[in-house]
């Protein structure tokens, strides 16, 4: 098992650039979410793919976000035209769906840290 | 609204020292789950509780779901430098399970 991982680590950005961070969860995972932690916050939620299918999308996730999980393995955050405000650590996470509603454990990668100046 | 709220925000001890962090919410949650984070890092779990009045222990760290399913406890007995983190917690709730709730963390310093 070699847990959830993101690439890259670490980007700084100009504004106006676009920018994709990848995320390859756990394996035997179904379940894929990504998450965005501002200095001081706890992660905000973002979106949620079950399989290939994005379930849902955060209000945080403006018009310049896209995510896919194209063939619901890994999966692709892009941001066009970044903001300073976009500036965070973007979080992956996967879970194996449970057999009981609302227990999935999700199990987080190291995260991506943007910096756009 | 920050609809889960961790108490206290900042907590600085003495290696040996126990401490107790608090998670507490107005909403019932179906799973509730703890997070222990370090800087520039993603969360790591630790514990998922999921039946009011749960009671889960891992090593020298109890954690407790409330009987109404609305709030947790962490209680680290002998804290260690090693302890030392951002501790958050995470509730999914009925209508939403899939995704998580978090609240904005406790940093706990443990000194040697």
């Amino acid at each position: 098992d070699t847990g959830v991982s993101q690439n890259p680590r670490h980007k700084i950005t100009k504004r106006g650039q676009n920018v994709t961070f990848r995320c390859d969860p756990i394996s035997e995972h179904n379940r894929l979410y990504w998450y965005r932690q501002t200095l001081g916050q706890g992660p905000e939620f973002l979106t949620y793919f079950q399989n290939e299918a994005q379930l849902e999308k955060s209000r945080l996730l403006s018009d310049r976000f896209s995510a896919e999980r194209p063939k619901g393995s890994f999966s692709t955050l892009e941001i066009q035209r970044t903001e300073q405000g976009d500036s965070a650590m973007y979080l992956c996470a996967s879970s194996l769906e449970g057999f009981v509603q609302g227990q999935d454990e999700q199990y987080f990668g190291p995260g991506t840290r943007l910096t756009v100046t | 609204t920050q609809l889960l709220e961790q108490s206290p925000q900042f907590l600085s001890i003495q290696e040996g020292e126990n401490l107790t962090v608090y998670c507490n919410s107005s909403s019932v949650f179906s799973s509730l789950q703890w997070y222990r984070q370090e800087p520039g890092e993603g969360p790591v779990l630790l514990v998922t509780v999921v039946t009011g009045g749960e009671v889960k222990k891992l090593k020298r760290l109890t954690f407790q779901f409330g009987d109404a399913r609305k709030d947790s406890s962490l209680h680290i007995t002998a804290a260690q430098p090693g302890d030392t983190g951002l501790y958050l917690c995470a509730g999914a709730r009925g209508g939403s399970n899939y995704k998580l709730t978090f609240g904005k963390g406790t940093l706990l310093t443990v000194n040697p």
